[in-house]
């Protein structure tokens, strides 16, 4: 079945780093790919999302490529904020099964000042 | 943007007793409602879909008698874990759909912690 992996955290960062939080996908269909993210005490909230190949969705200065080729859907930041501190979510969606969410475990990013 | 709430946002109850979770969709209407489980470093779970005035659709190895799902409004879903077992303890979290622009997106509420003792 459709399964989503990402790579496992807590990540440590300083402020103004770049972030990398990798994600790769199997799916039998054409999925539309997300990533949310969960601030302490809050619920998830949509970051951003692709809904095709070679899409980029992009939002707060984070970006991630939908890559077909390699089933990766990776998310990057070029200099990170201590307020970015929350837990990441990478998830799919495949049309033909419906519109529920398939989660990849969540990486915790941990910016410290 | 579209807020959803949990209430309780947690709870504590003894085993055997049942738990009413609610989820609410506060400032739109939403026909589908989600209904995950977290367990503790990993994935959000599908356990049910929640279509407004008809029944739950359960993920397979979800035991429907046991985690009760009433959609009785287009704001309001209802997720009752019927004589709860230390093993039901989890993260519970909602999520509400809604349609605009021809593109669907889902809402997530704060979720829900339940411990059974």
């Amino acid at each position: 079945g459709d399964s989503v992996t990402q790579m496992e955290g807590p990540v440590t960062l300083s402020e103004e780093a770049f972030l990398t939080i990798n994600c790769t996908y199997t799916a039998t269909g054409y999925p539309s790919l997300f990533w949310y993210v969960q601030y302490p005490g809050e619920g998830l909230q949509l970051l951003l999302k692709a809904t095709k190949a070679d899409d980029k969705g992009s939002n707060k200065g984070f970006e991630a490529t939908y890559r077909k080729e390699t089933t990766s859907f990776h998310l990057e930041k070029g200099s990170v904020q201590v307020s970015d501190s929350a837990v990441y979510f990478c998830a799919l969606s495949d049309p033909q099964a419906g519109t529920a969410l398939i989660f990849g475990k969540g990486t915790t990013l941990s910016v410290s000042s | 943007g579209a807020v959803v709430s949990q209430h309780p946002s947690w709870v504590i109850c003894k085993s055997g007793t049942s738990v009413k979770i609610e989820c609410r969709s506060l400032d739109f209407q939403a026909t589908t409602m989600f209904w995950y489980r977290q367990f503790p470093k990993q994935s959000l779970m599908l356990m049910a879909t929640s279509n407004e005035g008809s029944k739950a659709t359960y993920e397979q190895g979800v035991e429907k008698d046991k985690f009760l799902i009433n959609h009785a409004s287009l704001t309001l879903s209802t997720l009752t874990v019927t004589s709860a077992h230390p093993e039901d303890s989890s993260f519970y979290i909602c999520s509400a759909s809604v349609v605009g622009a021809g593109e669907e997106t889902q809402y997530f509420g704060p979720g829900t912690r339940l411990l059974v003792l």
